[in-house]
């Protein structure tokens, strides 16, 4: 069965500092990688995804992650965070072919301090 | 703006009563997810339709079913409802094209008495 493993419950940063969140899936075949973003009150927003291709993707607001097949991660980064990036991460798989759901990872929330 | 709707937003129940939750899906998208997120969990898979038929189900008891409408909304109902269904229900819309992301909503607030 498939899972998502995020290293971290709670990160709290500076604002300025480097951000990694990492993710681990377990799916033996094809995937498609997704990370989302929970502002406080909002709804989930999609970051970014991978579907093939080049493993560096970049999303919205200055995020990337990087598909590391061999490692079976998905880790998502920013070079320097704001405080307007506090909200809760999710990652999320979806086996390659399939037309639905996702698996979610439990979530890490980040708090970014002014 | 989601795009994606759902109603209510909170909606309290007590043990044992039945419940319906409601979608639209943003325009343009004819496919329709709905997905339980505990407390300090990330969402799980409850199932999804597609032309008014359920496609795929997650690992839920038959407790809960749906219903999509021609017009591509969608219904989800709980039956005899339990302490541990209390949770934002989330519903995700999104085109039938290989690999298209799901837009979510803003979730119904589930709790029970």
């Amino acid at each position: 069965a498939q899972s998502v493993s995020q290293h971290n419950h709670h990160v709290i940063l500076s604002e300025a500092a480097s951000l990694e969140l990492g993710c681990n899936y377990s799916y033996g075949g094809t995937v498609n990688l997704f990370w989302y973003v929970q502002y406080p009150g909002q709804h989930l927003q999609l970051l970014l995804k991978y579907f093939s291709g080049d493993p560096l993707v970049k999303g919205i607001k200055g995020f990337e992650a990087e598909f590391i097949k061999s490692k079976f991660s998905f880790n998502l980064r920013k070079p320097s965070v704001q405080w307007s990036d506090t909200a809760e991460y999710f990652c999320a798989v979806r086996g390659g072919g399939s037309q639905g759901n996702l698996i979610f990872g439990k979530g890490t929330k980040l708090s970014v301090k002014p | 703006d989601a795009g994606v709707t759902q109603s209510p937003t909170h909606l309290i129940k007590t043990r044992g009563q039945q419940v319906t939750l409601r979608c639209s899906p943003k325009s343009g998208h004819d496919t329709v997810s709905w997905y339980q997120q505990a407390l300090g969990q990330g969402p799980q898979f409850i199932f999804q339709y597609y032309e008014e038929e359920e496609r795929q189900r997650g690992n839920f008891p038959d407790r809960f079913s749906g219903h999509q409408f021609p017009n591509y909304s969608s219904e989800l109902n709980v039956n005899a409802l339990l302490l541990g269904d209390s949770a934002l229900y989330l519903c995700a819309s999104s085109s039938r094209g290989w690999g298209q992301p799901q837009h979510f909503g803003d979730g119904t607030r589930l709790s029970i008495l």
